[in-house]
């Protein structure tokens, strides 16, 4: 089984700045994959960056990166340079191989012009 | 590329009555579609797993006689709910997993249908 908590319901941030969004999660599987994914408005759930848990590089993407700590099970997002299209819910997910991701309660996140 | 649609985006039918919903890959083959089901202001929640050629994998709670899944072919998985209710009101979402990209373990995602049961 798995679980991934998201503590920050909501989030606001102040356009061109970091904003940093929390996620810890626990699985017992060996071989797992953590997501962020982001749901604008719209519904429409977008990978925003994804982590092999195999690899201890954190995975970045543009202005997105995030911070991978395995062993505290930790998988925080950073949204460097904040912009008014980021403002949207953000779901923490983990997963893999062939089962379903289990997703987190998710964060909303404000863009302060 | 990796694009998922899913048809309708919105429902709205009677109580009693049966409500099919279809997922696409459009520009890929998936083995596996998975099916999640999101109530307002909240998470995805994970319905089944959906394989081509055999049968659905239904998550703890998920009846499996009322959410009916076939996935007959490697882009197009359907979900019908049977003797719906005002209760299964809800946003249905799938997503499909590359089978070529498989090793990436990515699931893209439709847009959702909305449900509306009266």
């Amino acid at each position: 089984a798995q679980t991934v908590t998201q503590s920050q319901p909501e989030m606001s941030v102040q356009e061109a700045e970091t904003v940093t969004l929390s996620c810890t999660y626990d699985t017992s599987e060996s071989d797992y994959y953590l997501f962020w994914y982001k749901q604008p408005p719209s519904r429409q759930m977008i990978l925003v960056i994804r982590q092999e848990a195999y690899k201890q590089q954190n995975a970045t993407e543009n202005r997105f990166s995030v911070n991978f700590q395995k062993a505290a099970k930790s998988f925080s997002l950073k949204i460097s340079d904040s912009q008014l299209g980021d403002a949207a819910m953000y779901f923490c997910a983990s997963g893999g191989g062939a089962d379903g991701l289990t997703f987190g309660k998710g964060t909303h996140l404000i863009i302060q012009p | 590329g990796a694009v998922v649609s899913q048809h309708p985006s919105w429902v709205i039918c009677k109580s009693g009555t049966s409500v099919k919903i279809e997922c696409r890959s459009l520009d890929f083959q998936a083995t596996t579609m998975f099916w999640y089901r999101q109530f307002p202001k909240q998470s995805l929640m994970l319905m089944a797993t959906s394989n081509e050629g055999s049968k659905a994998t239904y998550e703890q709670g998920v009846e499996k006689d009322k959410f009916l899944i076939n996935h007959a072919s490697l882009t197009l998985s359907t979900l019908t709910v049977t003797s719906a209710h005002p209760e299964d009101s809800s946003f249905y979402i799938c997503s499909a997993r590359d089978s070529g990209l498989a090793s990436t373990d990515t699931q893209y995602f439709g847009p959702g249908t909305r449900l509306t049961v009266l």
